[in-house]
């Protein structure tokens, strides 16, 4: 059973450019978080897709963007990068319902902007 | 909105020895709360949840953790500390549900041989 991956594993990119990171869900959820982590910090909530739509969003500017699919995979879009988005980010997935199915996370993918 | 604070940044124990991390939070209602793993370069696991219900929790690798409603805290525990459990731990809340969840900024576990 494949938990959430993430890819690019790693990515370097330059300030003023644009990145996309890539989510597939846990088998069998349907729900897609998307979590930035800044060294030494804990995630912080970015925004979720369910049903193709971003259902909720954190504290993040409109640099940053998402798109779900029709498999449910995911994926995150920054642009004009900043060097302070340089981080993990973490994609995490669940199953929409009761809202009591726990968050699963992938490895992330590690940004870094010069 | 909601806020967790996790007051240890780090943590020396040795090998064999009890472990406590503290989780306290601010929550109007009653708060979905967890607590995740996280080793070098990896993701985060669930170690355990409490939607509701009996306040004592039992999760994986021997952990537990207590609600307790009147000090707002959701402290993590483990009787007997082994070497592989060295890693960093977050305590997390959601508002409501499981999916939006405000993470503490972490406790940094080294276990001692």
């Amino acid at each position: 059973d494949a938990g959430v991956t993430q890819s690019p594993t790693h990515l370097i990119k330059t300030r003023g450019q644009q990145v996309t990171l890539r989510c597939s869900p846990k088998s069998g959820h349907d729900t897609v978080s998307w979590y930035q982590q800044a060294l030494g910090q804990g995630p912080q909530f970015i925004f979720q897709y369910y049903e193709e739509e971003e259902r909720q969003r954190g504290n993040f500017p409109d640099r940053f963007s998402g798109h779900q699919f029709p498999n449910y995979s995911s994926e995150l879009n920054v642009n004009a990068l900043l060097l302070g988005d340089s981080a993990l980010y973490l994609c995490a997935s669940s199953l929409a319902g009761t809202g009591n199915s726990p968050l699963h996370f992938g490895n992330g993918t590690r940004l870094t902007v010069t | 909105a909601q806020s967790v604070t996790q007051p240890d940044i780090h943590i020396t124990v040795s090998e064999g020895a009890s472990l406590e991390l503290r989780c306290n939070y601010s929550y109007g209602a009653t708060p979905y709360l967890f607590w995740y793993v996280q080793s070098p370069g990896q993701g985060l696991q669930l170690l355990l949840k409490y939607f509701s219900g009996d306040t004592l929790v039992q999760g994986i690798k021997g952990f537990e953790a207590e609600f307790k409603r009147s000090q707002s805290s959701f402290n993590l525990r483990k009787p007997s500390v082994h070497w592989s459990d060295a890693a960093e731990y977050f305590c997390a809340v959601g508002e409501g549900s499981a999916r939006q969840l405000t993470f503490g900024s972490g406790t940094q576990l080294t276990v001692l041989p």
